[in-house]
Formats: C-alpha cells, sequence, structure tokens
C-alpha cells in the first residue's frame, strides 16, 4: 500500500476564490489522479497526472478551471479556479503504485464554497 | 465505455446477518475488479480485488468472485458486523489503468 496526505482536510472558500489541494505520497509513483465525490455521489475522475507532462483531462474537466502541477514523483496538487457553489465537494487523489491496477486514496480534502 | 452497475442502497441490516451486495460490469477485455469501502468520516480503503475470471478476492471475512460469464462480482459477508457500516464501491480498470466506480451502496448494520 502507499501513505497518502492530503492538505488541507477541509476548507470553507467564498465564490469566485481559488483553493489549491495539496497531495503528498510516501514514495515515488508514476501515476497520480485526483477525483471528484460530490455529496452523495460517486466518484470521478477529474485528471490523471504524470510527472514531467502535461495532466491528461477526464471530459468535462477542463485545466482553466482544474490546474494540476506534477513537479516530482511524490507531490501534486490540483487547483479548484473560480468557485462556485457547484464544486462544493470531496477531492481525492490516488496512486497506482503496485501495476496491478489498484489505486490508494488519500483521506480526501472536503470543499464547501459559499 | 467501461461501466459498473451496484446494487442501490441504502441497506440496512441487522447483526450477524448475511450480506450481499449485487455488482455487474460492462468493459471490454479483462479488466481488474475491485471492492472499496469508506467508513464514516473517512477516505476510500481497498477492500479486496480480483484480476482474472474465477479469482476470489477476500479481506476481513468479504469475499467476492470474478464470473467472467456473468459478467458480475457481487460482494458477500457471512456475519457482518456493526463495525461494516459504511459505503461499499465496486468498481473496474479496464485496459487503460483508468478506474470506472459504480454509484456506492450504502450499509448500514443495527445492532
Amino acid at each position: 500500500s502507499a501513505v497518502i496526505s492530503q492538505k488541507p482536510s477541509r476548507d470553507i472558500c467564498q465564490r469566485g476564490t481559488s483553493l489549491t489541494i495539496q497531495c503528498q505520497v510516501d514514495s515515488q509513483v508514476t501515476m497520480m489522479f485526483w477525483y471528484r465525490q460530490q455529496p452523495g455521489q460517486s466518484l470521478t475522475l477529474i485528471a490523471t497526472a504524470n510527472q514531467g507532462s502535461e495532466a491528461t483531462y477526464e471530459s468535462g474537466f477542463v485545466i482553466d478551471k482544474f490546474p494540476i502541477s506534477r513537479p516530482n514523483l511524490t507531490f501534486s496538487t490540483l487547483t479548484v479556479s473560480n468557485l462556485s457553489p457547484e464544486d462544493s465537494s470531496i477531492y481525492l487523489c490516488s496512486v497506482d503504485r503496485q501495476g496491478g491496477y489498484e489505486q490508494y486514496f488519500g483521506p480526501g480534502t472536503r470543499l464547501t464554497v459559499t | 465505455g467501461d461501466s459498473v452497475t451496484q446494487m442501490e442502497g441504502p441497506v440496512t441490516l441487522s447483526e450477524e446477518a448475511f450480506l450481499t451486495i449485487n455488482c455487474t460490469y460492462t468493459a471490454t477485455g479483462y479488466p481488474s475488479l475491485f471492492w472499496y469501502v469508506q467508513y464514516p468520516g473517512e477516505g476510500l480503503q481497498l477492500l479486496l480485488k480480483a484480476t482474472k475470471a474465477d479469482d476470489k478476492g477476500s479481506n476481513k471475512g468479504f469475499e467476492a468472485t470474478y464470473r467472467k460469464e456473468t459478467t458480475s462480482f457481487h460482494l458477500e459477508k457471512g456475519s457482518v458486523q456493526v463495525s461494516d457500516s459504511a459505503v461499499y464501491f465496486c468498481a473496474l480498470a479496464g485496459a487503460n489503468e483508468k478506474l470506472t466506480f459504480g454509484t456506492g451502496t450504502r450499509l448500514t448494520i443495527i445492532p
């Protein structure tokens, strides 16, 4: 398994501002993933972040709204820009570490937009 | 595209009851299959997995068997406990290595 931490664990932000979420892994990993879990819903993949290349975004998610950085093999950030109440969700990062397609998840960041 | 159809909840059972949560999938090729669990206030944890047909994944008394002929991966436990109360997600990983999740099933166990 992998130990994954996220900061902040929760935040309340005003409409129109941005929030940057950090994800730190205890060892080097190739692929990191960012998900959104809207209230009472399942997880939706936002993007895949590989070190040294641009993130790959899923349909419905764009870089201007969800810019991602991946400066090294243990760290990534997701920014949620120009916040609106619809962005209120839990955001989770995960890693694929063992090559068996199983992913390990961070504890999540609960974002509330007022 | 890949998809996972999961038994809708919520499910409420008495302690020591038998649990089944149904999960079926649609995918090309031979996906890997997973059950994840999310306990109240916590992140998502991998519960068990199976990577090929007829494999049985097991953990913490939970089991699921990869049935290619019925494209299913039902989660079972013989005797549930209050501590099993959580949301359970069925998921698959296809050839693109991305996880596709079901909608989740909220399980509540009553003492």
